[in-house]
């Protein structure tokens, strides 16, 4: 089947950028996207990009997509100590499931 | 701004007993699903719902799932006769259009002992 992978954890300094990391395998994908999970809540859509495109910024947020390595990162600019939190990035086939990857957990140290 | 809203937050129930989880979409919104997070696992995708009937469903979604949107509001999950591997975080999500962005409730806790 599909899969997504994420590096599980990443530490940065409050003020720095934060570059969180994604590879896919499915080659149909159309949308990816990226969540964002904080302790004991639910899942927040961040951002998301299509998939003919490869690159979409929105505020503090970079998504660049890679299409032939299957690779997909989001940057966070001036990560401030409210961005810890786990991130997931999700792919969508041409149906509209979601295949998640496992989360990175962003820790932010002032 | 809208949300997706999901009750019970926990749920504790024994192995066999059936369990029903709540959510309420987004009110435009006519695209359903069901995802579910096992502790230390991927979330995975359940079942998708649209026009009162299931479109897509995964493996895990066994004679033991169902779904329904009893009114104009409300979408269920039930488990039939819960198993002590059923125990997960279970998400609702809801999107506006057929392959638009899926907004995710907070999720239901349900624990089976």
């Amino acid at each position: 089947g599909e899969d997504v992978e994420q590096s599980l954890f990443l530490s940065v300094r409050e003020g720095d950028s934060s570059v969180i990391n994604c590879t896919y395998t499915d080659s149909s994908s159309t949308y990816l996207y990226w969540y964002k999970q904080e302790p004991g809540a639910g899942l927040q859509l961040l951002t998301y990009i299509f998939s003919n495109m490869d690159m979409k910024q929105d505020q503090r947020l970079t998504v660049l997509l890679n299409k032939k390595d299957k690779h997909l990162s989001l940057r966070i600019a001036d990560t401030q100590t409210g961005d810890s939190a786990i991130y997931f990035c999700a792919e969508k086939d041409a149906g509209n499931m979601l295949t998640f990857g496992g989360g990175t957990r962003l820790m932010v140290k002032p | 701004e809208p949300e997706v809203t999901q009750t019970p937050s926990h749920q504790v129930t024994q192995m066999g007993q059936e369990v029903i989880l709540r959510c309420v979409p987004i009110s435009n919104h006519l695209y359903f699903y069901w995802y579910r997070q096992i502790l230390g696992q991927k979330v995975e995708f359940l079942v998708s719902f649209y026009n009162n009937e299931i479109s897509e469903k995964s493996e895990i979604f066994d004679d033991q799932f169902s779904v329904e949107r009893p009114d104009g509001s409300n979408f269920t999950l039930k488990i039939r006769s819960t198993k002590l591997e059923d125990s997960a975080m279970y998400f609702c999500a809801s999107s506006g259009t057929l392959g638009g962005e899926q907004y995710f409730g907070p999720g239901t806790r349900l624990t089976v002992t």
